[in-house]
């Protein structure tokens, strides 16, 4: 089956302590993008990836990292995760780095922050 | 102002009319149209694409851009109960890479 694939699906942390989601696609897309959505604000976007090791910011980079070493997995870090990072996070991905970028998203992950 | 602009809702309908949902975007770069749904709790679906000024039609669904007036909509025609969803309208960009950026979306209302 055809999907983009996040791990966990829920978290709790507290201020400072390291963590990464995984995103993960079976579907040979060229491109992925981390999201994150907060109530009011839409979905925003964190960071993108044209290609492996073709990484740049989206809109709310700061305090986030990226890696694509390889073109399925998309892995999100958060280096010292603090409250205002609590938020819902979706990860996508669509077949070309192009116009035509129609995204599938995967199912999301609950990070709570405290 | 924001780049993306859409009406918060909720929009209610009866079942079997039309809902027109709208949206406006700032960005005079921006490419490839797009309008997801969004069931609560779910991740974002797609439902239509749209690149050029005009309708796109897919079943219920048409889309519909104006480029000069830099407006996108979505109109859902015989509405059903199931289309009770939150609508994200998403603009692409080429900035040197490509950027999407959503609206904050419109929640839509079917009543039976």
């Amino acid at each position: 089956e055809a999907q983009v694939t996040q791990n966990p699906r829920y978290l709790i942390t507290v201020t400072g302590k390291k963590l990464t989601v995984t995103c993960s696609q079976n579907m040979n897309h060229e491109y992925m993008s981390w999201y994150r959505q907060d109530p009011g604000l839409g979905l925003r976007q964190i960071y993108y990836s044209m290609n492996v090791e073709v990484t740049d910011k989206g809109d709310v980079p700061e305090g986030y990292k990226v890696s694509r070493k390889e073109k399925r997995n998309f892995p999100l870090i958060l280096e010292s995760p603090s409250p205002n990072q609590t938020s819902l996070y979706f990860c996508a991905s669509s077949l070309l780095a192009g116009a035509s970028a129609e995204q599938y998203f995967g199912p999301g992950t609950r990070l709570t922050v405290t | 102002q924001k780049e993306v602009e859409q009406n918060s809702g909720p929009l209610s309908v009866p079942e079997g009319a039309i809902a027109s949902l709208n949206c406006t975007y700032s960005d005079r770069v921006s490419q490839s149209f797009f309008w997801y749904r969004q069931y609560s709790g779910k991740s974002p679906e797609l439902i239509m694409s749209i690149y050029s000024n005009g309708d796109k039609e897919d079943g219920r669904f048409t889309a519909q851009l104006n480029k000069a007036s830099q407006y996108v909509s979505l109109l859902i025609r015989d509405s059903q109960p199931s289309d009770s969803a939150t609508y994200l309208c998403a603009v692409l960009a080429y900035t040197g890479g490509f950027k999407t950026i959503f609206g904050a979306g419109t929640r839509l209302f079917v009543k039976a």
